[in-house]
């Protein structure tokens, strides 16, 4: 069974600097990957996915994340963050279901403060 | 953003009595899952649907119920509410050909 690790509960970065965000993923075979943002009261909102190809992966809001299959990581980065960055961060990995479409295992989540 | 709407937003209930929760896309999207959030644990699959009528249970599918009878509409039912069930849920949607889903707003659900 697929299984996701953010080892990290909550992150503090200050305004300006860069930001990694950690996330190891277990599956036997090649995994669909993906980053959620959720913000206080809302739902989640994908900022990007890896299925393939270029393992460097471009998404919204200036966020890249980089699939590193020898270490099973996918971490999420931002070279700048901006104080509307500041919300949680939900990594998961995909898997194909009986009939068609596709489970998502979530980690546990990163919580992310951007301080002033 | 996709459209997809829950109903209702928030709702409080008592142990023991029935409850139906409403998803609804106007996206065409095949495939429609029903989620719950609960702190420390992510997001975990409750049941999905990957057709008019055609659905399958997910990791956490106890106490619950899902029905759909048209493409737009997922409903998902907790037959005699218990404690354990007060969460946040989420509706997700994807279609055939892509594998990301996108979620709706969430619906939270207080069992008293």
């Amino acid at each position: 069974a697929q299984s996701v690790t953010q080892p990290d509960i909550h992150i503090t970065v200050s305004e300006g600097a860069s930001l990694e965000l950690r996330c190891n993923y277990s599956y036997g075979a090649t995994p669909y990957l993906f980053w959620y943002v959720q913000s206080p009261g809302q739902g989640l909102q994908l900022l990007l996915k890896y299925f393939s190809g270029d393992t460097l992966v471009q998404g919204i809001k200036g966020f890249e994340a980089e699939f590193k299959r020898s270490q099973s990581s996918f971490n999420l980065r931002k070279p700048s963050v901006h104080w509307s960055d500041a919300a949680e961060y939900f990594c998961a990995v995909g898997a194909l279901l009986t009939g068609g479409g596709n489970k998502l295992t979530f980690g546990t989540g990163t919580q992310l403060k951007v301080e002033l | 953003d996709a459209g997809i709407t829950q109903s209702p937003r928030h709702k409080v209930t008592e142990t023991g009595t029935p409850v139906t929760l409403r998803c609804h896309q106007t996206e065409n999207h095949r495939y429609m899952y029903w989620y719950r959030q609960d702190p420390g644990h992510g997001l975990r699959l409750i049941h999905y649907s990957y057709g008019v009528k055609d659905t399958d249970k997910g990791e956490v599918s106890d106490g619950y119920s899902v029905s759909r009878s048209k493409t737009e509409d997922f409903l998902l039912t907790l037959e005699s509410a218990t404690s354990s069930q007060t969460s946040v849920y989420f509706c997700a949607i994807s279609e055939s050909t892509s594998y990301e889903q996108y979620f709706g707003p969430g619906t939270r659900l207080t069992v008293t």
